[in-house]
């Protein structure tokens, strides 16, 4: 079935650093979304993008969905020790039922 | 925030027994969805429901069967379960026409 590649598969850094994350598809999507998920629970959604080129920011966190349609980047910066945890990207081809098909993930661990 | 809850939280199985997973919703969302996660294949989509008694497969729907005979709840049976699906099950809802999903806090099974 149809997957994200997501990278990097995971990621240890210290607390204060910034953190990259990209996806990509052979798919083009027209909606891209950022998950993160803390241990034990659902992932939780951190941002949606919407239209080819946007870059939007929640806090420390900042996405991009890639001109291309077919690509999106998560940066985080000055990471603290409660941004542990999975992040997962989301393409969506709007349609009548709302699917997403999902990245294999990012497990991120930040060193105090 | 949408109310959606899972049972059971766990479950230990034996090969070959049937096991029904329950998702349950309290704002009358017309989308349902059940992914599995695992370790290196992120969140994938099992089947998903677009109404009473509207439901469709997703891309890894072998071995499992669903019902949503009120909007309020989607059940996930595994009619005999196996080794291979041992995972962690989420369950979703589909709250804005934009792509965002909320999720389930998630059942693990483990079939033995």
């Amino acid at each position: 079935g149809q997957q994200l590649n997501q990278s990097p598969q995971s990621m240890f850094i210290q607390e204060g650093e910034d953190v990259s994350m990209n996806c990509t598809s052979s798919s083009i999507f027209n909606t891209w979304l950022w998950y993160k998920q803390d241990p034990g629970e659902g992932p939780v959604l951190l941002i949606a993008l919407y239209k080819a080129g946007e870059l939007t920011s929640n806090g420390r966190l900042t996405a991009q969905f890639g001109t291309t349609r077919k690509d999106s980047f998560l940066n985080i910066s000055a990471s603290i020790p409660s941004d542990v945890g999975i992040y997962f990207c989301a393409g969506q081809v709007r349609g009548a039922t709302n699917k997403l098909i999902f990245g294999t993930g990012t497990l991120l661990a930040v060193q105090p | 925030d949408a109310g959606i809850t899972q049972s059971p939280r766990h479950k230990v199985t034996e090969t070959g027994t049937p096991v029904t997973l329950r998702c349950h919703q309290t704002e009358n969302h017309r989308y349902m969805y059940w992914y599995r996660q695992d370790p290196g294949h992120g969140l994938r989509l099992i089947h998903y429901s677009y109404g009473v008694k509207d439901t469709d497969k997703g891309e890894v729907s072998d071995g499992y069967s669903v019902s949503r005979s009120k909007t309020e709840d989607f059940l996930l049976t595994l009619e005999s379960a196996t080794s291979s699906q041992t995972s962690v099950y989420f369950c979703a809802i589909s709250v804005d026409r934009e792509g965002g999903y909320t999720f389930g806090s998630g059942t693990r099974l483990t079939v033995v």
